[in-house]
């Protein structure tokens, strides 16, 4: 299953309200989490079956979508949250990732 | 609190061999199914394979199915990645990973805590 994220980067500015989509080749219901990457860093476990907020992660952070279409939502994007973002797939193996989205300050 | 360190990355020519080792600590190791995920320099994360709780169960990408394997050591709480037939596109840093244990993605949960990456060299 190939995951296409959408934009590949982007430059805005804290305060703004970020989208970034993820589109999967095939249906893989809920079965979809988002990752936060910074440079040198492992990722960190964002939210996963598509909506559910992992412990500790702001509520700033918002999840949706089903099927083949989801979403993740920075409601007002704050200076720690510019870093790299990734949607992985876990419906089926190999469970792929997206290629990544910059988020970067405007 | 849960540790993940890996260890065994280096400098290897093409067509060698490594053997990558996690430790875990600080969570019952042997509930959890465990993950190998790899990014290669400035590039995106590429899932690698994972292994069931009690090694019953293997998966593998297929970019290294055939040369790698995953296997678990739950009475010394270690993952380990078995690397062969190297190639220059297998350079990358290789991070364990452990999968969240939830009731709502069952056994197709997501990784939730990692270690912080060993890099693996494949280069003459």
């Amino acid at each position: 299953i190939q995951l296409t994220q959408s934009p590949s980067s982007l430059s805005a500015s804290v305060g703004d309200r970020v989208t970034i989509t993820c589109r999967a080749s095939q249906g893989i219901t809920i079965y979809l989490a988002w990752y936060q990457q910074k440079p040198g860093k492992a990722p960190k476990l964002l939210i996963y079956t598509t909506s559910t907020l992992q412990s500790g992660v702001p509520s700033r952070f918002s999840g949706s979508g089903f099927g083949t279409d989801f979403t993740l939502t920075i409601s007002s994007l704050q200076p720690e949250d510019f870093a790299t973002y990734y949607c992985q797939q876990l419906k089926s193996y190999p469970r792929t990732f997206g290629q990544g989205t910059k988020v970067e300050i405007k | 609190q849960v540790q993940l360190v890996e260890s065994g990355g280096g400098l290897v020519k093409p067509g060698g061999s490594l053997r990558l080792s996690c430790a875990a600590s600080g969570f019952p190791f042997t509930d959890y199914y465990m993950t190998w995920i790899r990014q290669a320099p400035g590039k995106g994360l590429e899932w690698v394979s994972n292994i069931n709780s009690r090694s019953s169960y293997t998966n593998y990408a297929d970019s290294v199915k055939g040369r790698f394997t995953i296997s678990r050591d739950n009475a010394k709480n270690l993952l380990y990645l078995q690397l062969n037939s190297l190639r220059a596109e297998d350079t990358a840093i290789y991070y364990c990973a452990r999968e969240l244990n939830d009731y709502r993605c069952g056994p197709d949960c997501p990784s939730d805590y990692w270690g912080q990456g060993t890099l693996v060299t494949v280069s003459s």
